[in-house]
């Protein structure tokens, strides 16, 4: 346990609503990052933050922003909600051995 | 583009046999290689690392790097019912913090 949690844990939504996602770390990781997981396509890398108000895109940006104001939270902001953004999204952290990442738990978001 | 291809499965095996599971990466910069655990609904858990070509053994787990190859396997001996689950291998360039690229992931089905 990496001292990891988001909320919410699941959460409907309809298309066109904005929607944030809380990731919360309890262990002052610099690191922190943001991934959706949907069948056939595996773990795909949406925004990542290297430290406060420091963050960059990942492989799957568009339609997301990020916010980190401060070092223990890091939210995810789906500014108008469309059904083919329902999907599981996790976040991670980088450990204290570089490069090693440990995951949340997850929330399921379905888009209607 | 980054790639990392793993055989979807699943993979099955009896109980008490060897599992396995293998991945390959497609950018040879990568430097570190990661094998995570996935059961159904649940979030992925780290298993192993592995920086250097050769193997890296932990308890039941064996880790194998091909770098030449571009190569990365995991072992798993006298396989459970219990290890029944998705397994996600990812690579990263080690370049002082993570952007992990995963692949889809093999699951895994141990017949008792």
């Amino acid at each position: 346990d990496a001292g990891i949690t988001q909320s919410p844990r699941h959460k409907v939504t309809e298309t066109g609503t904005p929607v944030t996602l809380r990731c919360h770390q309890t262990e002052n990781h610099r690191y922190m990052y943001w991934y959706r997981q949907d069948p056939g396509h595996g773990l795909r890398l949406i925004h990542y933050s290297y430290g406060v108000k420091d963050t960059d895109k990942g492989e799957v940006s568009d339609g997301y922003s990020v916010s980190r104001s401060k070092t223990e939270d890091f939210l995810l902001t789906l500014e108008s909600a469309t059904s083919s953004q329902t999907s599981v999204y996790f976040c991670a952290i980088t450990g204290t051995l570089t490069d090693t990442q440990y995951f949340g738990p997850g929330t399921r978001l379905t888009v209607l | 583009q980054k790639e990392v291809e793993q055989n979807s499965g699943p993979l099955s095996v009896p109980e008490g046999a060897i599992a396995s599971l293998n991945c390959t990466y497609s950018d040879r910069g990568s430097q570190s290689f990661f094998w995570y655990r996935q059961y159904s609904g649940k979030s992925p858990e780290l298993i192993m690392f592995i920086y250097s070509n050769g193997d890296k053994e932990d308890g039941r787990f064996t880790a194998q790097l091909n770098k030449a190859s571009q190569y990365v396997s995991l072992l798993i001996r006298d396989s459970q019912p219990s290890d029944s689950a998705t397994y996600l291998c990812a690579a990263s360039m080690n370049s002082g913090y993570s952007t992990l690229t995963f692949g889809k992931g093999t699951m895994l089905l141990v017949s008792p």
